[in-house]
C-alpha cells in the first residue's frame, strides 16, 4: 500500500511571503497527486491536480511541482495572506492505476500570520 | 458546478443504534462515490468505493456488515452505521466521481457522527 509523509508540524509563515509544503511518498508511482485544502470541521477542497508526466502546474498563486524520481510533490501558495491558513493534504489514487479511491497524507498545518 | 451534499452534517445517537448518512451530488451524475472516515489529527482513510447499482467494494479491516452502502441512483449514496458504538464517532466524508471525469473527485462537506 501507499504511504504519505506530510510534515505534520505547524508551519508559521510571515504574510506576503512564499509557504512551501512537502509531500513523500513510498511504494508505487502514482497516475496522479492531488492537493486540497482543509479547514476544521469541513470536507477536503480540491486545489489542484499533477499527473506523473507533468513537472510543474500553476494556478493564480498557487504551484505544484511532481518529481517521480525523487518520490515528492512541492506545494507552494506566493503572496501567502492569513485566509490561506488551513490544513494541507497530498493524495495519491490509492493503487496506481488512477480510477479508484484517494490516500491521504495527515495534512500540514499551515499558519499564515500578519 | 460539481457540488456534493451530504446530510446530516452532524448527528448524536445512542449505542447500539443505526444511523444513515445521505451523499448527493447536486449538478453531475455520479458513477463512483468514495467512503472516507477521519479521526481528531488524522489523515482521510478510505473505507469503500461505492459504484453505482453494484456492490460496494470494502478497504481492508473494513467491516461491510457493519457499514452498509448502498448507491440506488447516479445521485446519491447512503452510508448505514449499524449497531454503533462510541469508536464509531467519527468524521464521515463522501466523495463522488463524475460519468465523464476519469479521476476528478469531488467531497462532501462531512458528517460529524458521535455515539454516546
Amino acid at each position: 500500500s501507499q504511504k504519505i509523509e506530510q510534515n505534520s508540524e505547524a508551519l508559521n509563515i510571515q504574510e506576503g511571503k512564499t509557504a512551501t509544503l512537502t509531500c513523500n511518498y513510498t511504494n508505487y508511482s502514482p497516475a496522479y497527486l492531488q492537493w486540497y485544502r482543509q479547514d476544521p470541521g469541513r470536507g477536503p477542497v480540491f486545489l489542484l491536480l499533477i499527473r506523473e508526466n507533468e513537472k510543474e502546474k500553476r494556478k493564480e498563486r498557487l504551484k505544484v511541482t511532481f518529481d517521480t524520481t525523487l518520490k515528492q510533490s512541492l506545494f507552494h501558495i506566493t503572496a501567502s495572506q492569513p485566509a490561506d491558513s488551513a490544513t494541507y493534504l497530498c493524495a495519491l489514487d490509492s493503487t496506481g492505476g488512477g480510477a479508484d479511491g484517494l490516500t491521504f497524507g495527515k495534512g500540514t498545518h499551515l499558519i499564515i500570520q500578519p | 458546478g460539481a457540488v456534493v451534499s451530504q446530510h446530516p452534517s452532524w448527528v448524536i445517537c445512542k449505542s447500539g443504534t443505526s444511523v444513515k448518512i445521505e451523499c448527493r451530488s447536486l449538478d453531475f451524475q455520479a458513477t463512483t462515490m468514495f467512503w472516507y472516515r477521519q479521526f481528531p489529527k488524522q489523515s482521510l482513510m478510505l473505507m469503500a468505493t461505492s459504484n453505482e447499482g453494484s456492490k460496494a467494494t470494502y478497504e481492508q479491516g473494513v467491516e461491510k456488515d457493519k457499514f452498509l452502502i448502498n448507491h440506488a441512483s447516479l445521485t446519491l449514496s447512503t452510508l448505514t452505521v449499524t449497531s454503533a458504538h462510541p469508536e464509531d464517532s467519527s468524521f464521515y466524508i463522501c466523495s463522488a466521481r463524475a460519468a465523464d471525469s476519469y479521476n476528478e473527485q469531488f467531497f462532501g462537506p462531512g458528517t460529524r457522527l458521535t455515539v454516546l
